[in-house]
């Protein structure tokens, strides 16, 4: 099946910095990408689409200034936390089609976040 | 979207069959059924798609009704590795590239 990849696996950065979390497709194109978060014991929330070649679509409440997405190419879309908080601490999960009209997404291992 | 309802959690000796059912009462014509588990730190892992009847892999089986309003994920002789989340979602099918709203999800908590 089609493999997605998240790095790093875990990251521990402190209050201010910018954190970037890669996501790729490892053998298939994904001209979309979707980024998840997941706070402990909860569900999985979808924070923004990630368009090739375009701006990413962020949900509502979703801060794009705060979250920057570029997907650059067809495998590889990355989300950098700016100035990081306490409060951005989660764990982040990124996931791709393989192709349009196809619903079984695959999803990447996620990003353990720390903020300290 | 369509929006799923599953129970919180759910507990079962190993060696038993476990149903996890979900409602999903607005579902569109196009809309497919998929289920994914989810062990702690780990993404989601795809479990089994349909989109009407039953449908059977090599993991699990899931059976929807003529009305497409629920779904029954069907996890045949569990065992202590099946401990985990079990997320039931409803999109998709429409062409292009569909984004997903993730419900609550079932705690299924296997027992020795």
């Amino acid at each position: 099946g089609a493999v997605v990849s998240q790095h790093p696996s875990r990251v521990i950065c402190k209050s201010g910095t910018s954190v970037k979390i890669e996501c790729r497709s490892l053998d298939f194109q994904a001209t979309t990408m979707f980024w998840y978060r997941q706070f402990p014991k909860k569900s999985l929330m979808l924070m923004a689409t990630s368009n090739e070649g375009s701006k990413a679509t962020y949900e509502q409440g979703v801060e794009k200034d705060k979250f920057l997405i570029n997907h650059a190419s067809l495998t590889l879309s990355t989300l950098t936390v700016t100035s990081a908080h306490p409060e951005d601490s989660s764990f982040y999960i990124c996931s791709a089609n393989p192709q349009a009209g196809e619903y079984e997404q695959y999803f990447g291992p996620g990003t353990r976040l720390t903020v300290t | 979207l369509a929006k799923t309802t599953q129970p919180i959690s759910m507990d079962s000796y190993e060696g038993q069959e476990v149903n996890i059912t979900c409602s999903h009462n607005n579902i569109a014509t196009n809309d497919y059924i998929t289920w994914y588990q989810q062990f702690p730190s780990q993404g989601p892992r795809f479990i089994i798609q349909g989109y009407k009847t039953k449908v059977t892999n090599e993991v699990a089986s899931l059976f929807i009704p003529a009305d497409r309003k629920s779904s029954t994920l069907s996890l045949p002789r569990v065992s202590l590795s099946d401990t985990a989340v079990y997320y039931c979602l409803v999109g998709g099918g429409s062409g292009g590239y569909q984004k997903v709203t993730f419900g609550t999800g079932t705690k299924l908590q296997v027992i020795p």
